[in-house]
């Protein structure tokens, strides 16, 4: 059974925090890892999608890093603003598109 | 960004009847197509993948006569709960995958909330 774990499950952070989570999954069979930004009563967004071992991905605050021999993602928001609240859910996918997604890290940041 | 349309996005229905969910890509084609389901504080489940033009592709557990996957066209998929009852009560999201060469991204329906009484 593959796992993909999240950790922590919510974080609540004051604006201006820098602040990042854990995406952690199986080391065998990796394709690729994605990470997604979920707002409330929206669609999930693509925020990226990491293939290499040592992959380091930006989007403006936000970054990701990818280490596929030990099996964990790390996702990085640099000085927090209440629009970045939302769930972030990271996927581990070892098939073209078939996704494995974690249960998620709650982000509320309060100004 | 590429745009996927998923209706309704919420429903409410008696037990025993069948509720029918869409999921349209809007501006791509889409050969194939996942559906989801999440219960409260869970991750999202693969329930199946939907093929254009072919049967779905259901995951272990995933009864196929009661989770109904029609993907008829290549902007069209639906889900239909037959006989819905109380546990089918979930939230349920599709997603489409976009082919631009070899960097294959999905994109996501908001989700339907369904609550069976």
């Amino acid at each position: 059974i593959l796992n993909v774990e999240q950790s922590p499950q919510s974080l609540h952070v004051q604006e201006g925090d820098s602040t990042n989570f854990t995406c952690s999954f199986p080391s065998s069979n990796f394709y690729a890892l994605h990470w997604y930004r979920w707002e409330t009563a929206k669609s999930p967004e693509a925020l990226f999608v990491m293939t290499l071992n040592g992959d380091e991905k930006k989007k403006g605050r936000i970054s990701a890093t990818l280490n596929t021999k030990e099996g964990y993602s790390y996702l990085y928001i640099k000085g927090s603003q209440p629009e970045d609240s939302a769930t972030y859910l990271c996927a581990f996918n070892n098939q073209g598109g078939k996704l494995i997604f974690g249960q998620g890290t709650e982000l509320s940041v309060k100004p | 960004g590429a745009v996927v349309s998923q209706h309704p996005s919420w429903v409410i229905c008696k037990s025993g009847t069948s509720v029918k969910i869409e999921c349209r890509s809007l501006d791509f084609q889409a050969t194939t197509m996942f559906w989801y389901r999440q219960f409260p504080k869970q991750s999202l489940m693969l329930m199946a993948t939907s093929n254009e033009g072919s049967k779905a592709t259901y995951e272990q557990g995933v009864e196929k006569d009661k989770f109904l996957i029609n993907h008829a066209s290549l902007t069209l998929s639906t889900l239909t709960v037959t006989s819905a009852h109380p546990e089918d009560s979930s939230f349920y999201i599709c997603s489409a995958l976009h082919n631009r060469g070899i960097n294959e991204k999905l994109f996501f329906g908001s989700g339907t909330q369904l609550s069976v009484l």
